[in-house]
């Protein structure tokens, strides 16, 4: 079975100080690892996604995550928070069944980013 | 143009009404889903529709009836729903090819009184 772990439901940090959400994944062949961010009140916003390639990825508002096949590892970064990065982020893989695209969430981390 | 766009933004129902919610994107793409999501919960995959086909249907109870007229739009129909089916209904759609993300909705918040 496919899955994803945040081992953390909440992580503080200062405003301009580095973030790392981590994730952790489980599945079968090679994972597409995708981040998303959820402000109150609204839909998911993409972030960035591992396929192949690069194990860093670059996406948008200045986040970035390393993909690290050793230790099943897909964490978010960003080198300086900004309080309106304070929001629930979502780690997803993509679902192998059939032939759509479904994801697979993690449970979340609600980031909160201080003054 | 990268928008999903969800009508209405609320909704509020009783257990008898029948309502539909209205989820539209002109991306081009081939994939459509629906999820519920509870507050600070993960999004909970509904239906998926692959070239205007139900391809997944996680096992939804029947008082949710989804609904794909073309490739731009989806639909969810909703009966005799009961209060715990109150959450926010999120609509998504991606090329459908592997690898692709889902662009979502912002969501139609839904009470059922």
């Amino acid at each position: 079975a496919q899955s994803v772990a945040q081992p953390e439901d909440q992580v503080n940090v200062a405003e301009g100080n580095p973030l790392t959400v981590k994730c952790t994944y489980s599945v079968s062949g090679n994972p597409y690892l995708f981040w998303y961010v959820q402000y109150p009140n609204r839909g998911l916003q993409f972030l960035l996604k591992y396929i192949t390639g690069d194990n860093l990825v670059k996406g948008s508002y200045g986040f970035e995550a390393e993909f690290n096949k050793s230790q099943t590892s897909f964490h978010l970064k960003k080198p300086s928070a900004l309080v309106s990065d304070s929001a629930l982020y979502f780690c997803a893989v993509r679902d192998m069944r059939q032939a759509g695209t479904a994801l697979i969430f993690g449970k979340g981390t609600t980031l909160s980013v201080s003054s | 143009d990268t928008e999903v766009t969800q009508t209405p933004k609320h909704l509020v129902m009783g257990m008898t009404n029948k309502k539909s919610l209205k989820c539209e994107q002109h991306m081009g793409h081939r994939a459509m889903y629906w999820y519920k999501q509870k507050a600070k919960k993960p999004p909970e995959l509904m239906f998926v529709y692959s070239y205007e086909k139900l391809s997944i249907n996680e096992s939804v109870p029947s008082r949710f009836s989804p609904e794909c007229p073309n490739s731009s739009l989806l639909n969810l129909h909703l009966h005799a729903l009961q209060p715990e089916d109150s959450a926010l209904y999120l609509c998504a759609s991606s090329s459908g090819g592997a690898g692709y993300e889902q662009y979502f909705g912002p969501g139609t918040r839904l009470t059922v009184t």
